[in-house]
């Protein structure tokens, strides 16, 4: 157990929609990190959050944000979803500090979306 | 832009017998390196990380990897495997602080385990 919760474990919903994925980090750590995982893309890199602020952003798309609140939680909110959006949805956290200085990142189980 | 490769998409190894996944990288500064094993319907979980300092690195599970700078390698081994070692590895490049701290994966590694 990596101390960092994602909820829910699976989620099935129809193309058009929205849902809104949920992560809590490890206690202490001030980052939040969002991965996506498919089978033609890989592991991919979404966007980062450091106490409250999006610090970097990746191949994320535009129908897709996120946000991390002040008990420090975030959120994915994914909308307008298509077919190829279907993916497991990762969350993981470090205790990068201000400074930026490096340091691992523990994952989540993970949010399984299966867009019909 | 920082990339891994992780040239064998399958390996199968008899149980008892010693397992080595390979995984290079491009990076342009001193890398951050990591492998993590992903289990059947799991997540994500840390093997081991390279930051700096002795280039063989221990880590959970028996498992160990070393940097080769000269040969951009990162290069996980287990001396003996057992059937539980059955999973999908990934090879992980940390960027600096300006990227994001993001880690880019390779696309990983399947391990079989015969008995």
């Amino acid at each position: 157990d990596s101390g960092v919760t994602q909820t829910p474990k699976h989620l099935i919903t129809a193309t058009g929609q929205r849902v809104t994925l949920r992560c809590s980090p490890r206690s202490g750590d001030l980052s939040v990190y969002w991965y996506q995982q498919s089978l033609d893309q890989g592991l991919q890199f979404l966007i980062q959050y450091y106490n409250g602020e999006e610090r970097a952003k990746g191949n994320i798309l535009e129908r897709f944000s996120a946000q991390q609140f002040p008990d420090l939680h975030s959120e994915l909110n994914l909308s307008s979803l298509e077919l190829g959006d279907s993916a497991l949805y990762f969350c993981a956290s470090s205790r990068t500090t201000q400074s930026g200085s490096f340091n691992e990142q523990f994952f989540g189980p993970g949010t399984r979306l299966t867009v019909l | 832009a920082q990339s891994v490769t992780q040239p064998d998409i399958h390996i199968t190894v008899s149980e008892g017998a010693s397992l080595e996944l390979r995984c290079n990288y491009s990076y342009g500064a001193t890398p951050y390196l990591f492998w993590y094993v992903q289990s059947p319907g799991q997540g994500l979980q840390l093997l081991l990380k390279y930051f700096s300092g002795d280039t063989l690195v221990q880590g959970i599970k028996g498992f160990e990897a070393e940097f080769k700078r000269s040969q951009s390698s990162f290069n996980l081994r287990k001396p003996s495997v057992h059937w539980s070692d059955a999973a999908e590895y990934f090879c992980a490049v940390g960027a600096n602080k300006a990227a994001g701290n993001k880690l880019t994966f390779g696309g990983g590694t399947r391990v079989l385990v015969k008995p």
